[in-house]
Parts: structure tokens; sequence; C-alpha cells
């Protein structure tokens, strides 16, 4: 069955980055792409990102650029999420979510990854 | 950029009872697309309904989804008490901004 598996919770000082990583199984990696949406405690959803990783390109929301990258690995069938510069306020569970296409619903989501960011 | 703006923000209804909840677009959602969300305390969302009105698969029948351009509705016909969460739609017609809605909790009177 299909299946993205992120990687452990992480905890980071104001300023540092952290990369979040999402494994793909169960489909083709390339056929697919991979989308990043975050939820800060007790918010809504946010969407952060897309990648194609049949080619690797990338489109980030207005409000992530310059501290968002998104790479993939398709020797492992995954995906990457890197932010940078955090700041309290970036302290959210991360998710990542797959699309047939770039203007699909997304289907299924990983578990979440909780970034924590505190002095 | 679309908003999305979902009503109401908390609804509070009994099992077996209808709930019906409102998502409105700033502008006109491209062919349909909104998808609808469940997400349940501690756990990732899970699609329900896409396109507007699609269910997607392993989803029971009492949950139904209506509407085009700027007016969609969620409809849960008779409510089981797993169906308390709270639910987001999702435009993903207006690239490369993916919008969510703020979310309806739906909680159990």
């Amino acid at each position: 069955q299909v299946q993205l598996v992120q990687s452990g919770a992480e905890v980071k000082k104001p300023g540092a980055s952290v990369k979040v990583s999402c494994k793909a199984s169960g489909y083709t990696f390339t056929s697919y792409y991979m989308h990043w949406v975050r939820q800060a405690p007790g918010q809504g959803l946010e969407w952060m990102g897309i990648i194609n990783p049949s080619g690797g390109s990338t489109s980030y929301a207005q409000k992530f650029q310059g501290r968002v990258t998104m790479t993939r690995d398709t020797s492992t069938s995954t995906v990457y999420m890197e932010l940078s510069s955090l700041r309290s306020e970036d302290t959210a569970v991360y998710y990542c979510a797959r699309s047939r296409l770039s203007l699909s619903w997304f289907d299924p989501w990983g578990q979440g990854t909780l970034v924590t960011v505190s002095s | 950029e679309i908003v999305l703006t979902q009503s109401p923000g908390t609804l509070s209804l009994s099992p077996g009872e209808r709930a019906t909840l409102s998502c409105r677009a700033s502008q006109s959602v491209s062919s349909s697309y909104l998808a609808w969300y469940q997400q349940k305390p501690g756990q990732a969302p899970r699609l329900l309904i896409y396109g507007a009105s699609s269910r997607a698969t392993g989803i029971p029948d009492r949950f139904s989804g209506s509407g085009s351009g700027t007016d969609f509705t969620l409809t849960i016909s008779r409510l089981e008490p797993e169906d308390f969460a709270v639910y987001y739609c999702q435009q993903y017609g207006s690239s490369p901004e993916y919008t969510f809605g703020q979310g309806t909790k739906l909680e159990i009177k």
C-alpha cells in the first residue's frame, strides 16, 4: 500500500536549520508530486511548496521563498524539506502529502514531524 | 491568492444528526478543484472528497460534497461517533498556491 514515512521529531534553536525527510513506498516515486504542509499548534493547515520528484523542479509559497528548499533522492524514493533561519513561529507539525498532478488533491499524507524551535 | 472561509467555526451536534459544513471562496475555484479533509487529534489529515463531489476511496457514503464556483458544502447525513473531528476545505486549482480554509470543528453536543 502507499505509505509516506517521515523522520522523527526535532528540536532546534532560533536561527538554525532543520531538514525533514519523507520516504515513499508502494508506488512509482517519480510519477507523483509531493507537497509540504505545516500546522502550528492548535492552528490550521498551511501549504509550503511542491516538488516534482521526476525532474526535481520546485515551487514554493511566497511566504517561504528564500528560506525553504525541497529536494529529492530518487535512489531512495525520499523527498526532503529544509527550512532555514528558524524562529519560534516555525514550531509546527510538518507533513508531506502526495498528489497525482500539480493541480490535484493530496492523498495520502505522511504521519507528520514535529519541529520545535526554542532557545 | 484564493481565500477560503469556512463556517461555522464550531458545530455542535449529536450522533445521528445531519451536519452541513460550508466553504466559501474569495473567487471562483477552477473546474471545481476543491477537496475536503478530516483531521482527528494527533493524526494527519485524511482525504474525504475531491473535485467538489467525488468521494475518496473507502469513504462512507454518508459523506457527500456539493457546490461550484465560490460556494461549496460538505454534508454528513447521519453522524457517527467517529465523525467528530476538524474538517478543512482546500482549493487546488490555483497554482502555484494551494490554500486551505481555517477549519470547522465538529463536536459532540
